[in-house]
């Protein structure tokens, strides 16, 4: 089935440390949206995005919907533990008529050893 | 308010048999769909129902298949289990089909399917 190319597919963070990860497609879509998974949990909303070139926060949390509607990048400002997980950006065209979300693989944040 | 609940959480079987999962949607939601989420990677979409119909389908073969009832919860049911059937098998109510995501698309906890 269809995914989005998301980057990196890991990272390791140290406390503190910001961190950077994106999603592109081919398609365009009209919302763009960030996730968070932990483990034996279901994805948790972070931040929905409506329009092109809108940038969003939620907390620490930084997101941005591209001008091209094929590309959004997510910002973590001064990790803290607790933010390692599984972040998947997920497209959506909001208002059609289906609501199904198309995923990315998926970047693991994991804590420096 | 209660969230998304789905049942059994984990489950085991074996090659060529059926199983059916279920899901209660969140209070207010009348839309539920399904993701098929493999280890490693993100959920695909299998399909989604809405006032009792199957209302748009992802790559996902026949034996494949869903129920809503009338108070909106569902069930997903697979026939003749392959082994890559295995995974983490996600439910997400709505409000309507083509919800806004902030108000709706709660995901619930997921059923952990293994097929051996």
């Amino acid at each position: 089935g269809q995914q989005l190319n998301q980057s990196p597919q890991s990272m390791f963070i140290q406390e503190g440390e910001d961190v950077s990860m994106n999603c592109t497609s081919s398609s365009i879509f009209n919302t763009w949206l960030w996730y968070k998974q932990d483990p034996g949990e279901g994805p948790v909303l972070l931040i929905a995005l409506y329009k092109a070139g809108e940038l969003t926060s939620n907390g620490r949390l930084t997101a941005q919907f591209g001008i091209t509607r094929k590309d959004s990048f997510l910002n973590i400002s001064a990790s803290i533990p607790s933010d390692v997980g599984i972040y998947f950006c997920a497209g959506y065209n909001y208002g059609g008529s289906q609501g199904n979300l198309i995923f990315g693989k998926g970047t693991k944040l994991s804590v420096k050893p | 308010e209660t969230g998304v609940t789905q049942s059994p959480t984990h489950l085991i079987k074996t090659r060529g048999q059926q199983v059916t999962l279920r899901c209660s949607s969140q209070s207010g939601h009348n839309t539920v769909s399904w993701y098929q989420q493999a280890l490693g990677q993100g959920p695909q979409f299998i399909f989604q129902y809405y006032r009792e119909e199957e209302n748009g389908r992802g790559n996902f073969p026949p034996r494949f298949s869903g129920l809503q009832f009338p108070n909106y919860s569902s069930e997903l049911n697979v026939n003749a289990l392959e082994l890559d059937d295995s995974a983490l098998y996600l439910c997400a109510s709505s409000q309507d089909r083509g919800g806004s995501p902030e108000n709706g698309y709660t995901f619930g906890s997921g059923t952990r399917l293994t097929v051996v």
